[in-house]
């Protein structure tokens, strides 16, 4: 267990409808980041938040957005989903910027 | 914007051999990460590099960086079935706000 839970493991889902992601980040960890990886586009950051502030923003679809709680859980909903919308959705959260991260399980979207 | 390619993309090496994959980048950066991923699973930090001629080295494995060069390697010695994975090597990116851009990364399979 590395600490950042993500939720649900797995989830499929069909075109058109919309997904929440949720990440737990590991104790005393500030900052989340979001990555979606798919088998053609590899692993391609989407957003960072730090302590509930948007700090950067990657190839994040404006059909995709998210947020950092005061908990500092954070939530990636996804909406009007595609069929390419399937991929991993990985979380992870960091103490400081440029120290690596920890990585959650991931939530496998797949979208029939 | 920055790119991080690896090479090669595909190894496959028989145990008790030696090989490096090869990290390059096309802009500034004084952090370097690697990290492991078995199929179907999270993403496991090895070793986060922050200086130019930092080297490390955990088991089977050493990184290194250069960063005048823009290149990382990571040498795997005396390869065993265990090390087989994909491994990713990322780069931060401070302009434009903060992000790590992950390679396309390099899947390994070592032959017993």
């Amino acid at each position: 267990d590395s600490g950042v839970t993500q939720t649900p493991k797995h989830l499929i889902t069909a075109t058109g409808q919309r997904v929440t992601l949720r990440c737990s980040p590991r104790s005393g960890d500030l900052s989340v980041y979001w990555y979606q990886q798919s088998l053609d586009q590899g692993l391609q950051f989407l957003i960072q938040y730090y302590n509930g502030e948007e700090r950067a923003k990657g190839n994040i679809l404006e059909r995709f957005s998210a947020q950092q709680f005061p908990d500092l859980h954070s939530e990636l909903n996804l909406s009007s989903l595609e069929l390419g919308d399937s991929a991993l959705y990985f979380c992870a959260s960091s103490t400081r910027q440029g120290y690596g991260y920890t990585f959650g399980s991931g939530t496998r979207l797949t979208v029939v | 914007e920055l790119k991080v390619e690896q090479n090669p993309l595909f190894l496959s090496m028989q145990e008790g051999k030696n090989y490096t994959i090869y990290c390059n980048y096309s802009t500034t950066s004084d952090r370097l990460y690697w990290y492991r991923q078995d199929p179907g699973k999270s993403l496991e930090s090895l070793f986060v590099l922050l200086s130019n001629g930092a080297v490390k080295q955990e088991g089977r494995l050493m990184a290194s960086l250069d960063t005048k060069a823009r290149l990382s390697t990571l040498h795997i010695t005396a390869a065993v079935h265990d090390l087989s994975a994909t491994y990713f090597c990322a780069v931060d990116l401070s302009t434009g706000g903060f992000k790590t851009i992950f390679g396309a990364g390099t899947r390994l399979f070592v032959k017993a």
